[in-house]
């Protein structure tokens, strides 16, 4: 079975520039959540998505956006770039009623 | 705000020896869910072991197991017969926080030595 996966793997973009990264759940699985991992630090919980609807957001600005699609596929979108948006983007995925949570090896952004 | 705190930012731990790995956590709910996941250095999150509040029982999975202390907010990892592929970031974690999903702790990074 696939696990969880993202696209793309690597991107380099200009500050002020929009990025949109892409994640695809295990099958079956209706629940993605997003992180972001600055070098060094624990990962840091961005949205979460089940079922469509949000479902959960941390602590991040407004120019981070996030949409699930029907096939449970999720999207986070930056607007206007920062240097400090620079890191690991973790998607995972799990079942909703069982707290298994599995991630992808997530998209590394660049800002410049 | 709910927190996750992990002491130790660096362990070691020689080949076959067992290691424990602390991590102290703030919560207001009665019910959740804790983790631990391995990041190698190719940064892919690796669950280890999970453990639901409720459950009295602590957690094992083959050589990982936890010591769940709920009163005192405490869930540390122990290794036994520790291996060269078990050297990594650990991160301690959980579903502590209603609508806020996932805390996670700022990691202890083992070495084993052989």
């Amino acid at each position: 079975d696939a696990g969880v996966t993202q696209s793309p793997t690597h991107l380099i973009k200009t500050r002020g520039q929009h990025v949109t990264l892409r994640c695809s759940p295990i099958s079956g699985h209706k629940s993605v959540s997003w992180y972001q991992q600055v070098l060094g630090q624990g990962p840091q919980f961005i949205f979460q998505y089940y079922e469509k609807e949000e479902r959960g957001r941390g602590n991040f600005p407004d120019r981070f956006s996030a949409r699930q699609f029907p096939n449970y596929s999720s999207e986070l979108n930056v607007n206007a770039l920062l240097l400090g948006d620079s890191a690991l983007y973790l998607c995972a995925s799990s079942p909703w009623e069982d707290r298994s949570y599995t991630f992808g090896s997530g998209t590394r952004l660049t800002v410049v | 705000a709910q927190t996750v705190t992990q002491s130790q930012p660096e362990m070691s731990v020689q080949e076959a020896e067992t290691v424990t790995l602390s991590c102290t956590y703030d919560t207001s709910e009665s019910d959740y869910y804790l983790f631990w996941y391995k990041q190698p250095p190719s940064r892919q999150m690796i669950l280890v072991i999970r453990q639901e509040a409720y459950k009295q029982q602590n957690a094992t999975e083959n050589r990982f197991s936890v010591n769940f202390q709920k009163a005192a907010k405490s869930f540390s990892l122990k290794i036994s017969d520790s291996q060269l592929g078990d050297a990594a970031m650990y991160f301690c974690g959980g579903e502590i926080s209603y609508g806020q999903n996932f805390v996670f702790g700022p990691g202890t990074r083992l070495s084993v030595l052989p």
